[in-house]
């Protein structure tokens, strides 16, 4: 099974701070890396996928670069509306069976 | 407006068994791989199961194996997850989620509790 490790588990931030959420593979993935942000009582939203394409209707400050094992999930500028929980997605061709990285909560410093 | 809605989450006891469904709306659903995913209280999100187009294939999550059973009915634009021999470490919200060529998880519901204590 694929292992995915986000670093760091915690991070505390001030708005306007630029944000960057790492996830390591335990194996090769490819550019299968897909990032979430869910905020409490919600449902996880699709922020970035196939490692670096900005899915449709999310803001620009948001970017996802990477490939193989190692990725990173980048706010540019830090928003209030960011301050939520981030979590990184595998899913490989076959057999497709998907995990998900621990999660990186975001908070208010 | 493309959507999905669980239903069928409750309050169960430790070796019961519980049907969950998810509508699809707003979208051609039999072309889509769809997926069960979890999150116990206060954790993380897992993955829970997967299944083809056709229904022909689907996965699952080693802990869930040989107990949860994925299906759909593409005639009817739902997801089913039949879970059955229920333990309390299967206590979470459940997700629905249409699953995309790129391999991400792009539509969710809005979840549906499910509880096992006695």
């Amino acid at each position: 099974d694929i292992q995915l490790t986000q670093s760091p588990s915690f991070l505390s931030a001030s708005v306007g701070d630029r944000v960057t959420i790492t996830c390591r593979a335990s194996q090769g993935v490819s550019n299968f890396l897909a990032w979430y942000q869910q905020k409490p009582g919600k449902a996880p939203k699709l922020l970035i996928y196939a490692a670096s394409t900005l899915q449709s209707g999310v803001p620009s400050r948001f970017s996802g670069s990477g490939s193989g094992t190692e990725f990173t999930l980048t706010i540019s500028s830090l928003q209030p509306e960011d301050f939520a929980t981030y979590y990184c997605q595998q899913l490989i061709s076959y057999p497709p069976e998907s995990t998900f990285g621990q999660g990186t909560k975001v908070e208010i410093k | 407006e493309v959507q999905l809605v669980e239903s069928g989450g409750g309050l169960v006891q430790p070796g019961g068994s519980l049907r969950l469904s998810c509508a699809a709306s707003g979208f051609t659903f039999s072309n889509y791989w769809m997926s069960w995913v979890r999150q116990a209280p206060g954790k993380g999100l897992e993955w829970v199961a997967n299944i083809k187009q056709d229904g022909s294939e689907n996965y699952y999550v080693d802990s869930v194996e040989g107990r949860f059973t994925i299906s759909r009915d593409n005639a009817k634009n739902s997801l089913y997850l039949q879970m059955n021999s229920l333990r309390a470490e299967d206590t979470a919200m459940y997700y629905c989620a249409r699953l995309t060529v790129t391999h991400a998880f792009d539509i969710w519901g809005q979840g549906t509790m499910v509880t096992v204590s006695s």
